[in-house]
């Protein structure tokens, strides 16, 4: 099946300070993307669909300038947390849509990126 | 948005078979069923999905009544690893539309 990796798996920064985190579609080409956010013991929040070569759709409530969508190609996209404050401290996780045989979309998750903001 | 409505958490013992419903009494002609089973600190991971009667594969059954407007995944002789939350989503053709609601956080007991 289609894979989809994130780098890095888990990472610790201090207040203020920017970090970035890969979404790669391994084995196929991704013209959508999605990111999420999920915080313990809850469900999985959408933050916004990243499409490529065009800006980003964030959901309501979600501030595009602190979090930064990037996907340049059709294997990679980027969320670059700006100024990151303990409260963006969370699990965040991307998926890449499929159009299989039928024409029908699927959507593969990657593995998390767990990040910590001290 | 179709909501969906599952049961919060389900307790079962290894060698049962697991039987978890969804409701998505507003779903949409084009939306399509889809279950995703998550374990801690993990993505989530794509189980069964089906339109309507039954779909079945090597892991999970997918039981969807003629009027769709709930569905039930079967999970036949649960294990221990079989422990983690269970998504239903409700989503169009072209994937969009994915909300996720709480899911079911099976716990399977020995």
């Amino acid at each position: 099946g289609a894979v989809v990796s994130q780098h890095p798996s888990w990472v610790i920064c201090k207040s203020g300070t920017s970090v970035k985190i890969e979404c790669r579609s391994l084995d196929f080409q991704a013209t959508t993307m999605f990111w999420y956010r999920q915080f313990p013991k809850q469900s999985l929040m959408l933050m916004a669909t990243s499409n490529e070569g065009s800006k980003a759709t964030y959901e309501q409530g979600v501030e595009k300038d602190k979090f930064l969508i990037n996907h340049a190609s059709l294997t990679l996209s980027t969320l670059t947390v700006t100024s990151a404050h303990p409260e963006d401290s969370s699990f965040y996780i991307c998926s890449a849509r499929v159009r299989d045989l039928t024409s029908r979309y699927e959507q593969y998750f990657g593995p998390g990126t767990r990040l910590t903001v001290t | 948005l179709a909501k969906t409505t599952q049961p919060i958490s389900m307790d079962s013992y290894e060698g049962q078979e697991v039987n978890i419903t969804c409701s998505h009494n507003n779903i949409a002609t084009n939306d399509y069923i889809t279950w995703y089973q998550q374990f801690p600190s993990q993505g989530p991971r794509f189980i069964i999905q089906g339109y309507k009667t039954k779909v079945t594969n090597e892991v999970a059954s997918l039981f969807i009544p003629a009027d769709r407007k709930s569905s039930t995944l079967s999970l036949p002789r649960v294990s221990l690893s079989d422990t983690a939350v269970y998504y239903c989503l409700v989503g169009d053709h072209y994937g969009q539309n994915f909300v996720f609601g709480p899911g079911t956080r099976l716990s399977v007991l020995p």
